[in-house]
């Protein structure tokens, strides 16, 4: 079967860092895709690794490892405004996206 | 830049009421899905298409029907709605490009089927 594993919570402190897990197993893997989605809203795209190794975009960085079956995301210099959930998202063959359950990020003062 | 915009917002429905879920978008983006998102839970794809004139099912297609006749517009038809039907509707669209995936997700519809 297809199935995408995150925690379900993570605690961090603003101005730190934090660091998302995502294991997989599915068929016709094409990428690993990290969405943000603050409550009431819709889910923003944020990265996408087709390739082993590290994404780097602004405080936000992912990582992936597909011999493995394993991605992070990291987040840095934490602020409330990243206070989300965050999914995980594998691309699959014929184009098919699967998410995780989501990730709930608390951002505390 | 509109992006993919879905109607309605909100909807109340009565058991065994149909009705359809309306998504646009017009970026030109080949690819398009809808997903729908539980409480605490990711969201679970129920169909996508391809193209005009293609389509699939996802994890959950039961009591929904989709048609692509256009490449800008992709209702999803609930045929006869129940409670556990009652969830926030997502449609997205991307282009099928491998480089870049970036789904491109409308603001939802939330539905309660009472």
């Amino acid at each position: 079967g297809q199935s995408l594993e995150q925690p379900s919570e993570v605690t961090a402190v603003e101005g730190a860092i934090v660091q998302i897990n995502c294991t997989y197993q599915t068929s016709g893997f094409y990428g690993l895709s990290w969405y943000q989605q603050h409550d009431g809203g819709a889910p923003t795209f944020l990265s996408y690794n087709a390739l082993d190794g590290l994404e780097e975009t602004g405080r936000f960085s992912s990582f992936l490892s597909r011999s493995d079956s394993y991605g992070y995301l990291l987040l840095q210099e934490l602020q409330m405004k990243d206070s989300a959930s965050y999914f995980c998202a594998v691309r699959r063959g014929g184009f098919k996206t699967i998410f995780g359950a989501g990730t709930r990020l608390f951002v505390k003062a | 830049n509109a992006g993919v915009t879905q109607t309605p917002k909100f909807q109340v429905l009565k058991t065994g009421q149909s009705m359809t879920l309306q998504c646009a978008q017009d970026m030109n983006h080949e690819y398009m899905s809808w997903y729908r998102q539980d409480p605490g839970m990711g969201l679970r794809l129920i169909h996508y298409s391809v193209g005009a004139g293609i389509t699939d099912q996802g994890e959950v297609p039961n009591g929904y029907n989709v048609s692509r006749s256009t490449t800008e517009d992709f209702p999803l038809r609930l045929l006869s709605a129940a409670p556990s039907q009652t969830s926030v509707y997502f449609c997205a669209s991307s282009s099928p490009g491998t480089e870049n995936t970036e789904a491109f997700f409308g603001q939802g519809t939330r539905l309660t089927v009472v």
